[in-house]
């Protein structure tokens, strides 16, 4: 069945220390997403992809870096810039402009600052 | 930024009752979506109206889309204790490449 990977499933991360999260998808899509959600609040927009070797900020980037190097995979590092990193991370595809398409959604990255 | 803002926040209902969320936002939309996260898991996309669009069902789930209001509604009729899950409304501006989510609507239907 095709789908979103996101892993791993838990993350711990120390203070100074870069992450990454992995998000894999085998939907043949070609934009993708990566969002911040915190306790009892909405998604908010780190990093988006359209196409191959090209990325746009969202709302929230700093302290994030992103890279599409492959169609498939879009992996979001958090780095130590990011003051405030303890969140659940949901990465995202759609086939095409979002006029038409929603979001697939993967289950999720849980870091956790220890 | 939020752009879509739903009501209720919280809503507890009974296995059998009709559940309605609301969902308003700012400025003009290309289109509206509705999605289910079940506690700790990802998203899940239920339906999306567009602007030219009033009303659209699918399966228990029926949208509305309230242009000059800018306002959306999300009907669950005859909930059952699986449709215990957070809603969110996401909408996309015209012209742009990206949803953005309002802050959702935790739903408890009670066996």
């Amino acid at each position: 069945d095709g789908g979103i990977t996101q892993s791993p499933k838990y993350l711990f991360r120390k203070e100074g220390q870069n992450v990454t999260l992995s998000c894999e998808q085998n939907l043949n899509h070609d934009a993708m997403y990566w969002y911040r959600q915190d306790p009892g609040q909405g998604l908010r927009l780190i990093y988006y992809s359209q196409i191959v070797n090209d990325f746009q900020k969202g709302d929230i980037a700093e302290g994030y870096s992103v890279s599409r190097e492959k169609k498939e995979s879009f992996p979001l590092t958090v780095t130590s810039a990011q003051k405030n990193p303890t969140a659940f991370y949901l990465c995202a595809s759609t086939p095409g402009q979002l006029t038409y398409y929603g979001y697939t959604f993967g289950s999720g990255t849980r870091l956790t600052v220890v | 930024s939020q752009q879509g803002e739903e009501d209720p926040q919280a809503l507890s209902i009974q296995e059998g009752e009709n559940a309605t969320m609301n969902c308003s936002y700012k400025t003009s939309i290309n289109n509206l979506q509705w999605y289910r996260q079940n506690s700790g898991r990802g998203l899940v996309h239920l339906i999306l109206i567009r602007s030219n669009e009033r009303e659209k069902h699918s399966g228990r789930l029926r949208v509305t889309l309230d242009t000059s209001k800018k306002s959306s509604s999300l009907l669950i009729t005859a909930s059952r204790a699986a449709d215990t899950a957070s809603y969110f409304c996401a909408s996309l501006q015209g012209g742009s490449e990206k949803l953005v989510f309002g802050k959702g609507t935790k739903l408890t239907v009670n066996p």
